[in-house]
């Protein structure tokens, strides 16, 4: 089956840096999606990206399908973005959510 | 705005005991999952449905069962409760299409002793 691997696996900020979060899979999708799980362990949808660049406040993701990889990038980050951050996708063969190992982060004030 | 909820979000059970777990999404979706998600093993599927009374097994669908009667409904059962069975589970629905969005409820933790 399709492979997700993310990267980096663990991320410390102080308040207010920005970031970059990582997605490579290793075959052709037709879904991505990008996921904040909080620390009461919901996980919220951030983004449906299977190609293309999308923003939502300090939040944007950009997805290059051809070269097999998704970034999430969080912007003037605040403590509230702490949480695991996972990328999900569904291979162009298959019928369900893939997950990554997720990223962890710890915005410090 | 996609609503799931999940019948508990904390459940204490003993070994042996049978335990239905309830999702219900109020979007009209024809796809529903049950995933359970444990420390270094990441999220895993247990069981789908993508009509009612229909269902595929996940990834790891040993222990479980599953009933969809209605299509907003879709319950999760542990016929007979372990301790390998302690996990965070998690529902989600989406639209028939592989291209729409999935959405997840809050999460039932279950701790089985």
């Amino acid at each position: 089956g399709i492979q997700v691997e993310q990267s980096p696996p663990d991320l410390i900020l102080q308040e207010g840096a920005n970031s970059t979060l990582r997605c490579n899979f290793s075959d052709s999708v037709n879904n991505l999606q990008w996921f904040h799980q909080n620390p009461w362990g919901q996980l919220i949808n951030l983004f449906y990206i299977p190609s293309g660049t999308k923003q939502n406040g300090r939040l944007s993701a950009t997805t290059v399908a051809t070269e097999r990889y998704s970034l999430l990038y969080i912007s003037s980050s605040q403590t509230t973005d702490s949480g695991v951050y996972f990328c999900a996708v569904v291979s162009a063969a298959g019928n369900k959510l893939t997950f990554g190992g997720g990223t962890r982060v710890l915005v410090k004030p | 705005d996609v609503k799931v909820t999940q019948s508990s979000r904390y459940l204490v059970k003993r070994t042996g005991e049978k335990v239905f777990l309830e999702c219900v999404q109020d979007m009209d979706h024809e796809n529903m999952f049950w995933y359970r998600q444990d420390p270094g093993l990441g999220l895993r599927l247990i069981y789908f449905s993508y009509d009612v009374k229909m269902k595929e097994k996940g990834d790891i669908p040993e222990g479980y069962s599953v009933s969809r009667e209605k299509k907003e409904r879709f319950s999760l059962i542990l016929e007979s409760a372990s301790t390998n069975q302690t996990s965070m589970y998690l529902c989600a629905s989406r639209r028939r299409g592989l291209t729409d969005t999935q959405y997840f409820g809050p999460g039932t933790r279950l701790t089985v002793l």
